[in-house]
């Protein structure tokens, strides 16, 4: 069974650089016909897609955040990363990193809480 | 921008059915596929329909999709309410244009 794993700083100061990893485990990144995406939730509201990743490398951004976003894929290590440049209190969020098989996402991690804050 | 619009609450009582609509801000929303996914407090949301009316396994089968050209809706219905049923649930879909991810603003349900 493919688990997920986000990881990165938990704190974040304004206007500084957000960045996660997420660690794939019992399965390879690169096989298969899937999707890496991120997702985030603020506390108390709904889902947000942000982006995904292909194992081609290519990728698809939320437009409301494509200018300040940047994903890649480590084959090497099992991964995936999320950066996100220019970060504002509004980017505080539970983020989630997940797996999706053509249409919809099988598989997601537990979430990690990135607070903006001073 | 393409946009899915879900009801913010629904309640029903334990043993009933319950019906939770997605409705499509333009386009026709049977062009890309429809998810269900049930998210309990603390916890990532987990699939509960996938491609409009398809359930993973596990999945009860009091849990169902379906598609209203019509309406360009789509819906959940959960029946034979348990109050493990109580969560939000969100739909999700995607923009024609570019094949982005779309998520609803969820729904929560209250099983009282």
């Amino acid at each position: 069974q493919v688990q997920l794993q986000e990881s990165g700083p938990g704190l974040v100061k304004p206007s500084q650089t957000l960045s996660l990893t997420c660690t794939v485990s019992g399965g390879s990144i690169s096989s298969g016909s899937y999707s890496w995406s991120w997702i985030r939730q603020p506390a108390g509201k709904g889902l947000e897609w942000i982006g995904r990743i292909y194992t081609t490398g290519r990728t698809n951004y939320n437009p409301s955040l494509k200018s300040r976003l940047t994903m890649s894929l480590d084959t090497s290590k099992n991964q995936f990363s999320l950066k996100l440049t220019s970060v504002t209190a509004a980017d505080t969020a539970v983020y989630y990193c997940a797996r999706a098989q053509f249409t919809h996402y099988s598989n997601w991690g537990q979430g990690t809480l990135v607070t903006v804050s001073s | 921008n393409f946009m899915l619009t879900q009801p913010r609450s629904v309640s029903a009582s334990p043993g009933k059915t319950v019906t939770i609509s997605c409705t499509g801000s333009s386009g026709s929303i049977a062009s890309n596929y429809v998810q269900w996914y049930q998210q309990r407090p603390g916890s990532a949301p987990t699939t509960v329909i996938y491609e409009d009316n398809q359930r993973p396994s596990g999945v009860p089968d009091r849990f169902s999709g379906s598609i209203d050209s019509s309406s360009n809706s789509a819906s959940l219905t959960i029946s034979g309410l348990k109050t493990e049923d109580e969560a939000d649930y969100y739909c999700q879909s995607f923009d024609s244009s570019y094949g982005d991810v779309v998520f609803g603003g969820g729904t929560k349900l209250t099983v009282l």
